[in-house]
């Protein structure tokens, strides 16, 4: 069982939808991530949020819109996707952004057409 | 340019050992980290290690050389359970995790 919940588990979106992916976590961690794993691929940290403050944004496109209203809980807002958006995405977090380890959601499957 | 290999794709027994390898080249070093993703799942913490030597944690075992960039994740009696994806990452200088792109860890009976 984890501590990072992520809804939804699936998600099929055609290019000009507006969806939201939810996280949430039960562990008390102060830093919350979202990275994308696409197939045989590392994973590709997105962003990165630190108290609440978003301290990384790894020149993600502004199709994809983060949100953290506190330190539990992260959105990614999505709009006007790309099919080369399709792939899984994780929620993590942890204890601080310099604190190890990581722990992470089992992820949304994405798959935009 | 920052960059962890690992390979694609190892096959092993039941019952047996495998050893899945990880090399590294990054700006800097603070340590390094094992992952195990079953299909569909979450990534789920397996070692750390930040010194040189063998970490050993039931039947898992983690390895560390610095001077070599190089590291190697021990799976000793392999149950079919532990076919899984398994993620080798760095934290460079800057703090910044580096990961691979995973060996898939098949188990035959």
């Amino acid at each position: 069982e984890t501590g990072v919940t992520q809804t939804p588990r699936h998600l099929v979106m055609g290019m000009t939808n507006k969806k939201s992916l939810k996280c949430e976590q039960h562990l008390g961690h102060n830093a919350m991530y979202w990275y994308k794993q696409s197939a045989k691929k590392p994973l590709e940290l997105m962003f990165v949020y630190n108290f609440k403050e978003q301290t990384e944004n790894n020149s993600v496109p502004s199709r994809f819109s983060p949100e953290c209203p506190n330190s539990s809980h992260l959105f990614l807002h999505l709009h006007t996707l790309q099919p080369e958006d399709s792939a899984l995405y994780l929620c993590a977090s942890s204890q601080g952004q310099e604190s190890p380890p990581l722990h992470f959601g089992n992820g949304t499957r994405l798959t935009v057409t | 340019g920052q960059n962890i290999d690992q390979p694609t794709e190892m096959t092993a027994t039941e019952g047996a050992i495998v050893q899945i390898n990880c090399t590294y080249q990054t700006s800097g070093f603070n340590g390094l980290f094992w992952y195990q993703q079953h299909a569909g799942e979450a990534p789920t913490f397996l070692s750390y290690n930040v010194l040189d030597g063998l970490e050993e944690k039931g039947r898992f075992s983690s390895f560390l050389s610095r001077s070599k960039g190089y590291s190697y994740l021990l799976l000793k009696e392999l149950q079919m359970k532990d076919s899984a994806s398994y993620l080798c990452a760095v934290r460079d200088s800057n703090y910044q995790l580096i990961w691979g792109a995973g060996t898939k860890l098949i188990i035959k009976p």
